[in-house]
Order: C-alpha cells, then sequence, then structure tokens
C-alpha cells in the first residue's frame, strides 16, 4: 500500500508571496494533520482534519489555511510568506483520532 | 500549555543499550508516541503506549507512567542505522483528539 504523498517535494519562495502544499493519505485513513518543522526542532502542530471537519489548529496565525477534501486528501495554504515560515511541512494521516499517525515524506520550504 | 523535555544528545556504541527518557506535562492526554527521525526525513512511527507499563516490539521497547508523566524508549543491540532523532510526542486532546506534541528530540549517535 502506498504511504502517505505530499506535493511538491521541493519549493521556493519569495516574501509576501502565497503557497499551496497538497497531502494524500494512505487510503483509508480518514485524518490528516499539517505539522512545520524547523531545522533543529521537533515538529509543531498546525491544523488536524477528522472526516473534512477541522479538528484542531495550533498556535498559528490566519495566514495559515487549510481543508480536507471528500477523498480526504488535503491542502495546507500559506498567505503572505514571511521569511520565518520556510520549514518543512509535514503531513501525517490516521486512520481515526487518536490513534497512531503515518507521516509523509514533507514539504521542505524556502522562503526569499 | 504542553511541556515535553528528553535529553539533547545521546551517544552509544555499536551492540549497547541506550535508553532515552521523556518528561511531559500536557492537558487532554491519550498516550504517548516515539518516532524516529533520520536528518532530512520524516519522522517514523516507533511505538504508542496508552496504558501503564511497558511495550516491546523487536528490538524497540516503550514503557509508560501516566501518573508520573513519563516514558521512555529502549534500543537494544545499537545498530549503526539507529543514529537518528528520536522525538517524544504526547498525543493530547481527549478520544476524539489526536494531535501530537513533540518534544525537541533527542540525538542519538551510535559510534562503532
Amino acid at each position: 500500500d502506498a504511504g502517505v504523498t505530499q506535493s511538491p517535494t521541493h519549493l521556493i519562495k519569495t516574501r509576501g508571496q502565497q503557497v499551496t502544499l497538497r497531502c494524500s493519505p494512505i487510503s483509508g485513513h480518514k485524518s490528516v494533520s499539517w505539522y512545520q518543522q524547523v531545522l533543529g526542532q521537533g515538529p509543531q502542530f498546525i491544523f488536524q482534519y477528522y472526516e473534512k471537519e477541522e479538528r484542531g489548529r495550533g498556535n498559528f496565525p490566519d495566514r495559515f489555511s487549510a481543508r480536507q477534501f471528500p477523498n480526504y486528501s488535503s491542502e495546507l495554504n500559506v498567505n503572505a510568506l514571511l521569511l520565518g515560515d520556510s520549514a518543512l511541512y509535514l503531513c501525517a494521516s490516521s486512520v481515526r483520532l487518536p490513534y497512531e499517525q503515518y507521516f509523509g515524506p514533507g514539504t521542505r520550504l524556502t522562503v526569499t | 500549555g504542553q511541556n515535553i523535555d528528553q535529553p539533547t544528545e545521546m551517544t552509544a556504541t555499536e551492540g549497547a543499550i541506550v535508553q532515552i527518557n521523556c518528561t511531559y506535562q500536557t492537558s487532554g492526554f491519550n498516550g504517548l508516541f516515539w518516532y524516529q527521525q533520520h536528518a532530512g526525513e520524516a519522522p517514523t512511527f516507533l511505538s504508542y503506549n496508552v496504558l501503564d507499563g511497558l511495550e516491546e516490539k523487536g528490538r524497540f521497547s516503550s514503557f509508560l507512567s501516566r501518573s508520573k508523566g513519563y516514558s521512555y524508549l529502549l534500543l537494544k543491540e545499537l545498530q549503526m542505522k539507529d543514529s537518528a532523532s528520536y522525538l517524544c510526542a504526547p498525543s493530547v486532546g481527549g478520544s476524539t483528539l489526536g494531535r501530537l506534541y513533540f518534544g525537541r528530540g533527542t540525538q542519538l549517535t551510535v559510534w562503532p
């Protein structure tokens, strides 16, 4: 079975631009969570969706938004990019909550 | 807020046993995850403890004491490929949610 997939793998944007990151969960998984990981730190929780409903939001500004589609895939949008948004963005899927979450390979975002 | 504490770095030699400790203070605790993360890669799931006690899975074991807010990951018969960051992550949010809060990770270096 395919694992969690994310696209794109790498992305370079300039300050003020907008970005959309995509995630496809493991087949049969209905929950998707997004995390941000900056170098040297553990992942930080951004959003969680279950059955297409937002179930939680971390301490991130309103520039960050997300949604989950009927096929359980998800998008993370970040507007008005700042240099500090440079990080590895991880998507994790789970069959349901609060069971184990499996991570995708991540999208490496660089903001210049 | 959530507070997770684990050692920043540990070293050990091949074939040895190492124990990585984690203490946490959280609200709405569901259980505790351990993940392994190699440099530049996504975290991979190692274990999930819900009840107190020891869970054994091959060379890896994980222990949880809910009353003490304490967990450890035990790695036996260390191999060079075990050199990685080990992330302790309490799952919080009650029975229907499962957002993970990560510590900064313990960087384990295994020497020949």
